[in-house]
């Protein structure tokens, strides 16, 4: 595997459902994303990672919840969601989280189809 | 605040002709990133190009140039000889040092809406 993978590429759930989605790294990164893409909105950063230690939460509902095991691995748990939530949810990883003056470039996976009945 | 616009939200040309995507964007800092990305219907966010704030020449990779204008705010797109392949939602991006509630920063990517090219055969 090579790049940014993510799994599944679809999901469907009920909105009393828990679910997790998988985003695994090969680039030796050192930071990792969660982005969510609506229809008709632009892609709206969620959550940041660096070192597995979490650096941002934009304001995220906690029915969403992340985890970020090592630097290769970063999950978004899912539990009681609403139908607002269907989107694409992708994840990216960076070198490195970026500083004052300075931004790696962020790579993306294929994301998840998620979609909540 | 950091914003971008994309004000094409389509467009639509036929093979062989030249398109170019525009990007304007708004920021109060003097170092910031700016990014472009290919969206395929796959879905994937694919990389196409990163240019700081410092460097202003413009750049070809094959069918693909960029004009970075920083007095204009604008950094477009323009593929030359356009494909088929080339249909996808383009996103220009900015990029910005952020800081947290706690004071650690880190590189903040604020999207543009998007522009969806479609290339006829």
């Amino acid at each position: 595997e090579t790049g940014v993978t993510q799994t599944p590429r679809h999901l469907v759930m009920g909105m009393t459902n828990k679910k997790s989605l998988k985003c695994e790294q090969h680039l030796g990164h050192n930071a990792m994303y969660w982005y969510k893409q609506s229809a008709k909105k632009p892609l709206e950063l969620m959550f940041v990672y660096s070192l597995e230690e979490r650096v941002e939460n934009n304001s995220v509902p906690s029915r969403f919840s992340p985890e970020c095991p090592n630097s290769s691995h970063l999950f978004l748990h899912l539990h009681t969601l609403q139908p607002e939530d269907s989107a694409l949810y992708l994840c990216a990883s960076s070198q490195e989280v970026g500083a004052s003056g300075y931004t790696d470039t962020q790579y993306f996976g294929p994301g998840t189809r998620l979609t909540v009945l | 605040a950091q914003k971008v616009t994309q004000a094409q939200t389509e467009i639509s040309v036929v093979e062989k002709e030249d398109v170019t995507l525009d990007c304007v964007y708004e920021t109060r800092d003097t170092t910031y990133y700016l990014f472009w990305y290919k969206q395929p219907p796959s879905g994937e966010l694919v990389f196409l190009i990163r240019r700081n704030s410092f460097d202003e020449q413009n750049e070809i990779s094959g069918r693909y140039s960029w004009n970075f204008q920083k007095s204009t705010s604008s950094f477009n797109f323009t593929i030359t000889a356009s494909q088929v392949v080339d249909s996808a939602v383009y996103f220009c991006a900015l990029s910005e040092a952020f800081a947290n509630a706690g004071g650690t920063s880190y590189g903040k990517l604020t999207f543009g809406q998007g522009t969806i090219l479609t290339v006829h055969p």
